[in-house]
């Protein structure tokens, strides 16, 4: 079946790094997605990974490991308005490509 | 405008009544995209339209009834709906379904609350 699968909450202190993981079982496998989602707000795109390693974008860093079927978003220095659902979402080419979403990791970041 | 716009941002509707949710991407994109996000859920898939066509179904109940006529703009048509429908409803758009261009740009959803 298809599973994604990230924690449901966590906080962390401003200025601090924060690794938010995410797990998948999915029949095909064709990229992996974060998402960042302000409370009543779109998800807007953060990253994307289809290899293996490590990408950086700015505070933002995705890690890809296809054959753990793992992936984690690193955010470094953070500021208040990085309190948001971080959503993580796999692109199954075996299913016209389209995105599974996991349910989304609440980050509250604190003073 | 730029991007993907969504209305209404907020519904209030009763169980008998007809509404209808619009989408409208500004970006010149070929596929749009429906999904519903209830809390604690993931982002659910309902509908797939590419090229104004309907690529996808993800077994929506037929109270859901999607329409695109154009490759703009997306309607998501509402009757009868109950209770557990009530969610938040993003429209997404890519521009195209498949492939490396399949980056979804999202709207900002309508909150939609059946009574």
């Amino acid at each position: 079946g298809q599973n994604i699968d990230q924690p449901t909450e966590m906080t962390a202190t401003e200025g601090a790094i924060v690794q938010i993981n995410c797990t998948y079982q999915t029949s095909g496998f064709n990229g992996l997605f974060w998402y960042q989602q302000h409370a009543g707000e779109a998800p807007t795109f953060l990253s994307y990974n289809v290899l293996d390693g490590l990408e950086e974008k700015g505070r933002f860093s995705s890690f890809l490991s296809r054959s753990k079927g793992y992936s984690y978003l690193l955010l470094k220095e953070l500021q208040m308005k990085d309190s948001a659902s971080y959503l993580c979402a796999v692109r199954d080419p075996g299913n016209t490509d389209k995105l599974i979403f996991g349910t989304g990791t609440r980050l509250q970041v604190f003073p | 405008e730029t991007g993907v716009t969504q209305t209404p941002r907020h519904l209030v509707m009763g169980m008998t009544n007809k509404k209808s949710l619009k989408c409208e991407q500004h970006l010149g994109h070929n596929a749009m995209y429906w999904y519903k996000q209830s809390a604690k859920k993931p982002l659910e898939l309902m509908f797939v339209y590419s090229l104004e066509e309907r690529v996808e179904n993800n077994s929506v109940p037929s109270r859901f009834s999607p329409e695109c006529p154009n490759s703009s703009h997306l309607f998501l048509h509402l009757h009868t709906l109950q209770p557990e429908d009530s969610a938040l409803y993003l429209c997404a758009s890519s521009q195209e379904m498949a492939g490396v261009d399949n980056e979804q740009f999202f709207g900002p959803g309508t909150r939609l609350t059946v009574l």
